[in-house]
C-alpha cells in the first residue's frame, strides 16, 4: 500500500472551514484514499473515501488533486466536536482482505 | 442500528497474568477485525476474520496472543502471558461482507489494557 504523509498537528477556528492535507505521492491506480478520524477515547469512524473524483457527504468533501498524488479533507463549518486525530489511509479495496493500515495521522483542534 | 460492543472497557492486570477480551460486532457484518493501539499511534491490526474463519493473523504475536470467532459472531481476544509492552486499547471493529456499499469499517470503543 501506498504511504501517506500528514501533518502532526493543526488549529481551526470554530465555525471555519478545516482543510486538512494528505500527501500520497506513490499512489496506484487501483488504491483509494479513505478518510478516518478519532475522537478521544473512541474507536475510529469513518469519514468518506474516493478514488479519483471528488466526493462529499453530509460530514465532509474530498478533493482529490487529477494526479491523485494528494487530497485534502474539507469540513466546511468546524465545531468543538470535531477535535480528533485525523487519518488518512490509502488501500485497495477487496473483498477480501481490507484491513486499514493507519499511520499517526493529523491532530486537529478546533478552538473557540 | 446498535454499534460494536466490547467488554470490559479498562483493565488492569500484572505482568505474567492473563486476559481476555469480548466482542459482539454489528449484526450482519461477516468481517471482524482486532486492532492494537499503543499511546501516540496509529491501530494496527491483529487478526481478521471472515465468518469464523482467520483471513489474516499475520502481524498476531502467536506466542502469547489467541483469538476465536467460534460461531461467526461473537469474538475474545486472549493474550497470555501479558508483558509491559502489550499495554494498549485494543480496539474490535466490523464490516459488512459484500455489496458496494462495504467499504467502511465500522469500530467499538475499545478495551484500555494497563499492564504492570
Amino acid at each position: 500500500d501506498a504511504k501517506t504523509t500528514q501533518p502532526t498537528s493543526m488549529d481551526c477556528a470554530e465555525g471555519r472551514a478545516a482543510n486538512l492535507p494528505c500527501n500520497h505521492s506513490t499512489i496506484s491506480g487501483n488504491e483509494y484514499v479513505y478518510w478516518y478520524r478519532q475522537i478521544h477515547s473512541q474507536g475510529p469512524q469513518y469519514i468518506i473515501h474516493g478514488l479519483k473524483n471528488n466526493e462529499t457527504n453530509e460530514m465532509a468533501s474530498l478533493i482529490i488533486t487529477e494526479d491523485r498524488k494528494s487530497s485534502t479533507l474539507i469540513l466546511p463549518h468546524a465545531t468543538l466536536r470535531d477535535t480528533a486525530v485525523y487519518y488518512c489511509i490509502v488501500r485497495v479495496w477487496q473483498t477480501g482482505a481490507n484491513n486499514l493500515f493507519f499511520g499517526t495521522g493529523t491532530r486537529l483542534t478546533v478552538i473557540p | 442500528e446498535a454499534g460494536v460492543a466490547q467488554s470490559p472497557r479498562y483493565k488492569i492486570i500484572e505482568k505474567r497474568q492473563s486476559v481476555a477480551f469480548w466482542c459482539n460486532p454489528i449484526s450482519g457484518h461477516a468481517t471482524l477485525y482486532w486492532y492494537q493501539q499503543i499511546l501516540g499511534q496509529g491501530p494496527k491490526l491483529l487478526i481478521q476474520f471472515q465468518n469464523n474463519g482467520v483471513v489474516d493473523d499475520s502481524q498476531l504475536p502467536k506466542d502469547r496472543f489467541s483469538a476465536e470467532r467460534l460461531k461467526g459472531v461473537d469474538s475474545t481476544l486472549k493474550i497470555q502471558p501479558a508483558k509491559l509492552e502489550d499495554s494498549a486499547v485494543y480496539l474490535c471493529a466490523s464490516r459488512l461482507l459484500a455489496g458496494a456499499l462495504a467499504y467502511e469499517q465500522y469500530f467499538g470503543p475499545g478495551t484500555r489494557l494497563t499492564v504492570t
